[in-house]
């Protein structure tokens, strides 16, 4: 168990719809990262906030957009939702904004399929 | 732009025997490497990493090598085990975490 909790585990929805995933970080994390894999790719990394401000941007689209909560929780949100975006959404956090100290700790991902 | 890349999608070894994954990058700016194992249904999960200024790191049975002329990192695996069997993420650190795209590692018993 890496700490870092992710909701839903799977979700289904039509396209041109809105989801929201959740993450909770590690307890005394500050950074958390979202990351995109979708199939036979790698983690494709969209967004990082640290203690709730956004800290570096990656292949995040515009119709996704990120938060992280006073309490460290982040969401992700994916609205117009199309085929292209069914894929494993993880989080994952670390102590430190660049992470460069450690390793990012990943929750077991959120299974987003649109139909 | 993929800046880390690993380009055998799959490996398959014996039980027993060493297994070598391979992972290449471009920016010469990265200064931190790690390796990550996932098994299906399961995040990623730290297994190794390597400072820029070292090129090598040794865990148990793995062993992290950074050739860094090269711009060349590998895992070594000795010795395999059943239990090693799942996909391995390359990654490196520059100003944020670049992941390769896995390589599926099989230990056959």
């Amino acid at each position: 168990d890496s700490g870092v909790t992710q909701t839903p585990k799977h979700l289904i929805t039509a396209t041109g719809q809105r989801v929201t995933l959740r993450c909770s970080p590690r307890s005394g994390d500050l950074s958390v990262y979202w990351y995109q894999q979708s199939l036979d790719q790698g983690l494709q990394f969209l967004i990082q906030y640290y203690n709730g401000e956004e800290r570096a941007k990656g292949n995040i689209l515009e119709r996704f957009s990120a938060q992280q909560f006073p309490d460290l929780h982040s969401e992700l949100n994916l609205s117009s939702l199309e085929l292209g975006d069914s894929a494993l959404y993880f989080c994952a956090s670390s102590v430190d904004p660049g992470g460069a100290a450690g390793e990012l700790f990943f929750g077991e991902g959120s299974r987003l399929t649109v139909l | 732009d993929q800046q880390v890349k690993q380009n055998s999608p799959s490996l398959s070894v014996q039980e027993g025997r060493i297994s070598i994954l391979n992972c290449d990058y471009t920016n010469s700016m990265f200064d931190y490497f790690l390796w990550y194992k996932k098994y299906p249904a399961e995040g990623p999960t730290f297994l190794i990493s390597i400072s820029s200024i070292k090129d090598k790191n040794e865990d148990g049975r793995f062993t992290v090598f950074l050739n860094k002329s090269a711009k060349h990192l590998s895992l070594h695996i000795v010795p395999s085990q059943p239990g090693d069997s799942a996909v391995y993420f390359c990654a490196a650190f520059g100003n944020q975490f670049y992941f390769g795209t896995g390589t599926s590692l099989t230990v056959i018993p």
